[in-house]
């Protein structure tokens, strides 16, 4: 059984171009969730997203950050007119639909480097 | 609100060595409760969760957490520490339904002395 997959692992962008990431859930989990790791910030929670459905954007920066997850394919986290304080490396996560205490299993990452 | 405090950024311990690593949370209602582990360039592995069955949880590679109401911790040790442990370990909490986003402490660094 694959696991999470996220791609691309690395992404340079130099600054006021767009960044698309992309996230394919573990075979099976309907329910993805984004986080982002800045440097010596930790872990932070972006977006909680169900197929077609967002249900939980408070981490979501106001602008020039989206997220999808369609019927069909991976969720994408785009940002567009990127800046230097987006670099850092992003996770996705994917579970089962919520229960009581299904866990919440990570991809490899993409790290942005915005140039 | 949930949160979750690790105290201290790095730990340093001799190989053998008891590991002791400290999370202590904050949660309004019954928390589930979940240990991470983070090699170096790579994404975040499950080491063990606390989802109220038992207040002694064993994971994987060795590793156990005790939660403690009392004390609102969940501390994550392991009696004898490996090469193969120096990493990032991340603890977090999580809510429930709408609200099941991971709530993470900021990390802590353990390296392990030969």
């Amino acid at each position: 059984n694959a696991g999470v997959m996220q791609n691309p692992r690395h992404l340079v962008r130099r600054r006021g171009q767009e960044a698309r990431l992309r996230c394919s859930p573990m075979k099976g989990h309907s329910h993805v969730y984004w986080y982002r790791q800045l440097p010596e910030e930790g872990l932070k929670f972006m977006v909680y997203l169900q197929k077609e459905n967002i249900i939980d954007e408070s981490g979501m920066p106001k602008e020039r950050f989206s997220a999808e997850f369609p019927k069909e394919g991976p969720s994408i986290l785009r940002i567009q007119q990127v800046v230097r304080g987006d670099s850092a490396a992003y996770f996705c996560a994917s579970s089962p639909p919520p229960g009581a205490i299904e866990t919440q299993y990570f991809g490899p990452g993409t790290r942005l480097l915005v140039l | 609100a949930q949160s979750v405090t690790q105290l201290g950024s790095h730990v340093s311990v001799s190989e053998g060595a008891l590991v002791l690593l400290r999370c202590n949370y904050s949660s309004s209602v019954p928390p589930y409760l979940f240990w991470y582990v983070q090699y170096p360039n790579q994404g975040l592995q499950l080491l063990l969760k606390y989802t109220s069955a038992a207040t002694l949880v064993k994971g994987i590679n060795g590793f156990e957490a005790e939660f403690k109401k009392s004390e609102t911790s969940f501390h994550l040790t392991k009696p004898s520490a490996h090469m193969s442990d120096a990493a990032e370990y991340f603890c977090a909490v999580r809510g429930t339904g709408a609200n099941s986003k991971l709530t993470f402490g900021k990390g802590i660094t353990l390296s392990v002395r030969p």
